[in-house]
């Protein structure tokens, strides 16, 4: 399978605290995706970084892609209840489809 | 502007029964994808459209399921003869040719075969 890895596959942090989620592929990609998945339906796009780009930021998210190790990480700043939710990282190789292969996600949840 | 949506958003039907699922995707995308999410396999893609090209349905998980896309725009997802293990979410998502690729995705349609 292509799928990616997420890990931890939980998380719980206190509102104010910092969260990482990490992602690791399997082969080599023409960007990365993050997506975020509330209640179970539907996704909304956070982020997206070439495999050319090593870092990038949106707002509180921050972004970084290491292609030599195939692995991305997330980090949210300053969390707030609100970003409770599920988070995949998605990777798309490009050529004719350019189809999404979604890693397994990661379950935050932030405490108020 | 309207996002894509999808209908119905909850479905339940017997065991052998046929489905059809409805995406309308975001005015003026002409890539339309279909994936779906359940507990056992995560997030699976299953079939894309793009324009007037021939669909890439190298996820469809077998011939029970097909799909099509109207006029390039609405798409249904049929399966035919339902099986418990088709009990998932199926989402939509769309693009425009070019640009980012981020996928612009519907809320989903949850079928529950019993």
């Amino acid at each position: 399978s292509q799928q990616g890895e997420e890990d931890p596959q939980a998380l719980s942090i206190q509102e104010g605290e910092n969260a990482t989620m990490n992602c690791s592929y399997k082969t080599s990609i023409n960007n990365l995706q993050w997506y975020r998945q509330n209640s179970g339906r539907g996704l909304v796009h956070l982020i997206l970084i070439r495999s050319n780009e090593r870092e990038k930021h949106s707002g509180r998210l921050r972004v970084t892609l290491d292609t030599s190790k195939k692995s991305s990480s997330l980090l949210i700043t300053a969390s707030r209840a609100a970003d409770t939710a599920s988070y995949f990282c998605a990777t798309a190789y490009g050529g004719a489809t350019n189809k999404l292969i979604f890693g397994t996600g990661t379950l935050l949840a932030v405490q108020p | 502007g309207a996002g894509v949506s999808q209908s119905p958003s909850n479905k339940v039907t017997e065991k052998g029964k046929d489905v059809e699922l409805r995406c309308d995707p975001i005015s003026g995308h002409t890539a339309l994808y279909w994936y779906r999410q359940s507990l056992g396999q995560g997030l699976e893609f299953l079939i894309y459209f793009q324009g007037n090209s021939a669909p890439d349905k190298s996820g469809l998980p077998s011939d029970r399921f097909s799909a099509e896309r109207t006029g390039g725009s609405v798409s249904t997802l049929t399966i035919q003869r339902t099986q418990q293990e088709d009990s998932a979410v199926y989402l939509c998502a769309s693009h425009p040719t070019g640009g980012s690729y981020e996928q612009y995705f519907g809320p989903g349609t949850r079928l529950t075969v019993t």
